[in-house]
């Protein structure tokens, strides 16, 4: 079956290092998206990618960066840690975001990240 | 104000109830809706899309009112099941979605 998976689910680091989190999906999706999720806000929209060499800034994209060199992956880099960005990450894959499409995204458990 | 709003609740209902919630929504263009569920501490799912003309899944019903920009879902003979966070979603006109911060329902038994 496709999937989509995180890693780490799980991460503890300090301030300024950097922090790389796995996307993988086997959907075969173009779009691939990275939000943050925190207590009292709806998903926050980090960066997106609409295929491969595209990435596209979102709502909160300070802090971070997305690379796509295939269709499988977006890793999500934190070039320098900080508190504020303690938080869960969800990363999520569709087929298209047109106005006959459903709209669904496919997303992955999360990755809770703890910044020190 | 934000751009989609949301009740966060709780909601507490004894099961077998039905219980509604609204969202509304701030951008006039925007241009599909959609309910997602949210099991504690896991990944959003889709519920379901809303249509213009409101639509059905089985115990579900969501209805879109444009004119006064809200969008509902109703949930009859609830299950503890059911208990999960709902969020609403707004597809706006630069076909970007946007997430309310959820609407948590408790089941009681």
């Amino acid at each position: 079956d496709a999937e989509i998976t995180q890693s780490p689910r799980h991460k503890i680091t300090e301030t300024g290092r950097q922090v790389t989190l796995a996307c993988h999906q086997t959907w075969n999706h173009n779009n691939m998206f990275w939000y943050r999720q925190d207590l009292g806000h709806g998903l926050r929209l980090i960066h997106y990618s609409y295929g491969v060499q595209d990435t596209n800034k979102g709502e909160v994209s300070d802090g971070y960066s997305v690379s796509r060199s295939n269709t499988e992956d977006l890793p999500l880099t934190l070039e320098s840690a900080a508190s504020s960005q303690t938080s869960v990450y969800f990363c999520a894959s569709s087929e298209s975001m047109g106005r006959e499409d459903t709209g669904e995204l496919f997303f992955g458990e999360g990755s809770r990240l703890t910044v020190l | 104000r934000k751009e989609v709003e949301q009740d966060p609740g709780p909601f507490n209902v004894p099961e077998g109830a039905t219980v509604a919630f609204n969202c509304t929504y701030s951008n006039s263009a925007s241009q599909s809706f959609f309910w997602y569920r949210q099991d504690c501490r896991k990944e959003p799912k889709l519920l379901m899309s809303v249509y213009s003309s409101g639509n059905e899944d089985g115990r579900f019903t969501a209805q879109l009112n444009r004119a006064s920009q809200y969008i509902s879902l109703l949930i009859r003979d609830s299950k503890l099941s059911d208990s999960a966070t709902y969020l609403c979603v707004v597809l706006d006109s630069n076909y970007q979605l946007i997430w309310g911060a959820g609407t948590k329902l408790i089941i009681k038994p």
